[in-house]
């Protein structure tokens, strides 16, 4: 069946580290990835995504890369700021079992000044 | 910018009250969802429905109901509000994409429920 898993947290970063969040999926077809930002208080919004493998998907300094081979998308930032404390939660889309979306268990970033 | 609305915000209600959680979008979209969210963050899939008068139960086992009756709006319903069921509620819906398939999810702000 389908499934993700991501790094467990919390995470806790100083202003302008560098930020990795592992995600590795399991999946019967060709999956579409995401990755969705959660900032206190509020739904979740789409930061990322890529549809195909070697997609590299990228907004507001954050980019994953879609690697089949390693079944992975993990996310990356070279600089984080303190705005950027929020829950992040990967996910896939598979067309095979019905388009659901099926979501990591979610990873809490805290980053201090 | 996701035109999908959840209403009310925030609920605190007495055990057995019955309570309907709103949600509305603006997108044409015929893929609606409701998630539940633990405090421990994690999502569950409580219902989905793929257009009017068609709704199917997630993965996760609820008490609440659900009703597609137009495009635009999924109503979610506790005839009788319990503790258990205090929690984030987030409703979503998704377009197709130009590849045919599901394209990204949009989400409300959530409602925040508190059964006391």
């Amino acid at each position: 069946g389908n499934s993700v898993t991501q790094m467990e947290g919390p995470v806790t970063l100083s202003e302008e580290a560098f930020l990795t969040i592992n995600c590795t999926y399991t999946a019967t077809g060709y999956p579409s990835l995401f990755w969705y930002v959660q900032y206190p208080g509020e739904g979740l919004q789409l930061l990322l995504k890529a549809t195909k493998a070697d997609d590299k998907g990228s907004n507001k300094g954050f980019e994953a890369t879609y690697r089949k081979e390693t079944t992975s998308f993990h996310l990356e930032k070279g600089s984080v700021q303190v705005s950027d404390s929020a829950v992040y939660f990967c996910a896939l889309s598979d067309r095979d079992t019905g388009n659901q979306f099926y979501f990591g268990t979610g990873t809490s970033l805290t980053v201090i000044p | 910018e996701a035109d999908i609305y959840q209403t009310p915000r925030y609920l605190v209600i007495g055990t057995g009250k019955k309570i309907t959680l709103e949600c509305s979008q603006t997108m044409g979209h015929d893929k609606m969802y409701w998630y539940q969210q633990d405090p421990g963050m994690e999502l569950h899939l409580i219902h989905y429905s793929y257009g009017v008068n068609s709704t199917e139960k997630g993965d996760l086992s609820s008490e609440s109901t659900v009703s597609r009756i137009r495009t635009e709006h999924f109503p979610l319903t506790l005839e009788s509000a319990r503790p258990s069921h205090t929690s984030q509620y987030l409703c979503a819906s998704s377009e197709l994409s130009e590849t045919g398939g599901v394209g990204e999810l949009f989400f409300g702000e959530g409602s925040r429920l508190t059964v006391l």
